[in-house]
């Protein structure tokens, strides 16, 4: 079965500090991950995906995310955090051998980012 | 920018009350899906589409009920409300499976 697990709650950064959201995941065969943003009051907005090639993947508003086979890890980074950046981040997984298409999300894990 | 809309973006009604969620897309895709999600807590998917008269339940229990008679829409149904049913509604949808899902803004259903 698939699942995917975002081990924190809440991470706090400063401003200006690297952030780090972390996400694993288990699924057959070969992994399509996802992460989402969600604001306060708003719908979930698409940041970044992994497919296949580069482990390293960009995305909007300055985040990346590095694909870990070994660790069946896709921790979503930012090299310098800003106070806008703080709301509910969703990492989310599809099985590429699924024949369900269907998108499992993880808890949730809000980022709180402090001037 | 995201073109799926939801209404009504938010409703209060008793319980009892039938009650259809809303749910349209321009952008012509197969796939569609509904996700129930608490403040602040995680999605969990109750319906799904991949096309026209294809509709499944998710992975929650859900009393609501899905319809797709065209691509472009994708109807959630209450037909007796109930306070369990208070929460916020998210439909869904993509062109593909390696593809990013487009959110609507959500409807946030309370009932009384």
């Amino acid at each position: 079965a698939q699942s995917v697990a975002q081990p924190e709650d809440q991470v706090n950064v400063a401003e200006g500090n690297p952030l780090t959201v972390k996400c694993t995941y288990s699924v057959s065969g070969n992994p399509y991950l996802f992460w989402y943003v969600q604001y306060p009051n708003r719908g979930l907005q698409f940041l970044l995906k992994y497919i296949t090639g580069d482990n390293l993947v960009k995305g909007s508003y300055g985040f990346e995310a590095e694909f870990n086979k070994s660790q069946t890890s896709f921790h979503l980074k930012k090299p310098s955090a800003l106070v806008s950046d703080s709301a509910l981040y969703f990492c989310a997984v599809r099985g590429a051998n699924s024949n369900t298409g269907k998108l499992i999300f993880g808890q949730g894990t809000t980022l709180q980012v402090k001037p | 920018e995201a073109d799926i809309y939801q209404t009504p973006r938010y409703l209060v009604i008793g319980t009892g009350k039938k009650i259809t969620l809303e749910c349209s897309q321009t952008m012509g895709h197969d796939k569609m899906y509904w996700y129930q999600q608490d403040p602040g807590m995680e999605l969990h998917l109750i319906h799904y589409s991949y096309g026209v008269n294809s509709t499944e339940k998710g992975d929650l229990s859900s009393e609501s009920t899905v319809s797709r008679i065209r691509t472009e829409h994708f109807p959630l149904t209450l037909e007796s409300a109930r306070p369990s049913h208070t929460s916020q509604y998210l439909c869904a949808s993509s062109a593909g499976f390696r593809e990013k899902l487009f959110f609507g803004s959500g409807t946030q259903l309370s009932v009384l």
